[in-house]
């Protein structure tokens, strides 16, 4: 069974420039899910889908992220524009179910200059 | 303050060493989660508990929901078994995010 996708592995870019992150989710996992993990810090949940609509958004920073998962399955998170403290690994993961284990991707690390 | 705390923060052992990483949490919890994070970012979901003792392999993990204590055990340490171990937890409160704790570093020498 093939994991959760995601792309790039790594990205740098110059701050107040655009970026977005792709995640393609376990076959048939209805619950996805994107988390940002400063370094030295657990992850921090960003949104989590239940097939294409958002079940928690609260800590999305809506003025600078978005995120869509139009067809209930690969999503993209964006970042416009960029700030120094966007630095992090972007985690996507995905659940058969709500509640249920969560399994992650490799993560793409943003170096924000 | 983190709801999820857990010592010690960094911990360095020979390999055979018998390994105990704990969580504390300050909520009411319906799950909590040990998971394991390789250099270069993967994580691994190791257990999910909502009450007493689970084995896989080396592995125990332990939660005592009375205490809000939570342990994980590793038996015969290896030095393929160095990692950061998170401790996420899953409260009623928080609908149906997980909160993680800052994970403890772990170093196994031969």
């Amino acid at each position: 069974e093939a994991g959760v996708a995601q792309s790039p592995r790594y990205k740098i870019i110059e701050k107040r420039q655009s970026v977005a992150f792709w995640c393609n989710p376990i076959s048939g996992h209805a619950t996805l899910y994107w988390y940002q993990q400063i370094l030295g810090q657990g992850p921090k949940l960003l949104i989590q889908f239940q097939n294409n609509g958002v079940v928690d958004d609260s800590q999305l920073p809506k003025d600078r992220f978005s995120a869509e998962r139009l067809k209930g399955v690969d999503s993209t998170l964006k970042i416009q524009p960029a700030k120094l403290e966007d630095s992090a690994v972007y985690l996507c993961a995905s659940s058969l179910r709500t509640r249920e284990t969560q399994y992650f991707g490799p993560g793409t690390r943003l170096l924000v200059l | 303050k983190n709801e999820v705390e857990q010592s010690p923060q960094n911990l360095t052992a020979q390999e055979g060493e018998f390994i105990t990483i704990n969580c504390s949490y300050s909520v009411g919890i319906s799950a909590l989660h040990w998971l394991q994070q390789h250099p270069g970012g993967g994580i691994v979901s190791l257990f999910m508990l909502s009450s007493g003792k689970k084995k896989h392999g080396r592995l125990i993990a332990t939660i005592n929901i009375q205490e809000k204590h939570s342990s994980l055990h590793i038996t015969a340490s290896h030095p393929r078994d160095s990692a950061v171990y998170i401790c996420a937890v899953r409260s009623p409160n928080s609908g149906y995010a997980l909160n993680f704790g800052k994970g403890t570093s772990l170093l196994v020498t031969p």
